[in-house]
């Protein structure tokens, strides 16, 4: 199986500050990778698929890029509603991988 | 809109079976392979299986093959997870998601808990 390292596993900052977020991934997997996020209590949302196209309705300010095994998620502005926890996940095989996420905060 | 409403989870003691159901709604169901995701108490998001648009192919974790069954009704529109021999580690909050690679579309979760 292929695995998805996430980093940080945490990270806490102010409104208005830029934010990211490493996978790396354990073999390749070319542009096979999703981010999503998750608020409290709420249902996952994709955020960004094949590396870098962002989905349907997701504010500009999320970008994602790729290097070969290692894939960033970009928030360039941080802002209250983005708190939660956020996941890469790789679909180039199966069984599909997730990383195992990143708890974002606002300070 | 695209709506996928869950329904079936509940309290099952360990070596138990469940049956989740996902009904879906406002796009054509045979065009898309569908895909059941959960998450555990305090842990994060985990691939359990997804089955292809016709049914003719199911893929799972492997924590899961052998217990779980995943089916699909063209008719009903409708995605199942059948649960057998539940273990404690099988608590979590499952989803249902429409896609193969990427899942752009999520239905509200139901909650699993295996417990005596």
């Amino acid at each position: 199986d292929i695995q998805m390292t996430q980093s940080p596993s945490s990270l806490s900052a102010s409104v208005g500050d830029r934010v990211t977020i490493t996978c790396r991934a354990s073999q390749g997997i070319s542009n096979s990778l999703a981010w999503y996020q998750q608020r409290p209590g709420k249902v996952p949302k994709l955020l960004i698929f094949d590396a870098s196209t962002l989905h349907s309705g997701v504010p500009s300010r999320f970008s994602g890029s790729a290097s070969r095994t290692d894939f960033t998620l970009t928030i360039s502005s941080l802002q209250p509603e983005d708190v939660g926890s956020y996941y890469c996940q790789q679909y180039k095989t199966v069984p599909r991988t997730f990383g195992q996420g990143t708890r974002v905060e606002v300070k | 809109e695209v709506q996928l409403v869950q329904s079936g989870g509940g309290l099952v003691q360990p070596g138990g079976s469940l049956k989740l159901s996902c009904v879906a709604s406002g796009f054509t169901f045979s065009d898309y392979w569908m895909t059941w995701v959960r998450r555990a108490p305090g842990k994060g998001l985990e691939w359990v299986a997804n089955i292809k648009r016709d049914g003719s192919e199911k893929n799972y974790v492997d924590s899961v093959k052998g217990r779980f069954t995943i089916s699909r009704d063209s008719a009903k529109t409708s995605l199942y997870l059948q649960m057998n021999s539940l273990r404690a580690e099988d608590t979590a909050v499952y989803y249902c998601t429409r896609g193969t690679g990427w899942c752009d579309h999520w239905g509200q979760g139901t909650l699993v808990t295996v417990s005596s």
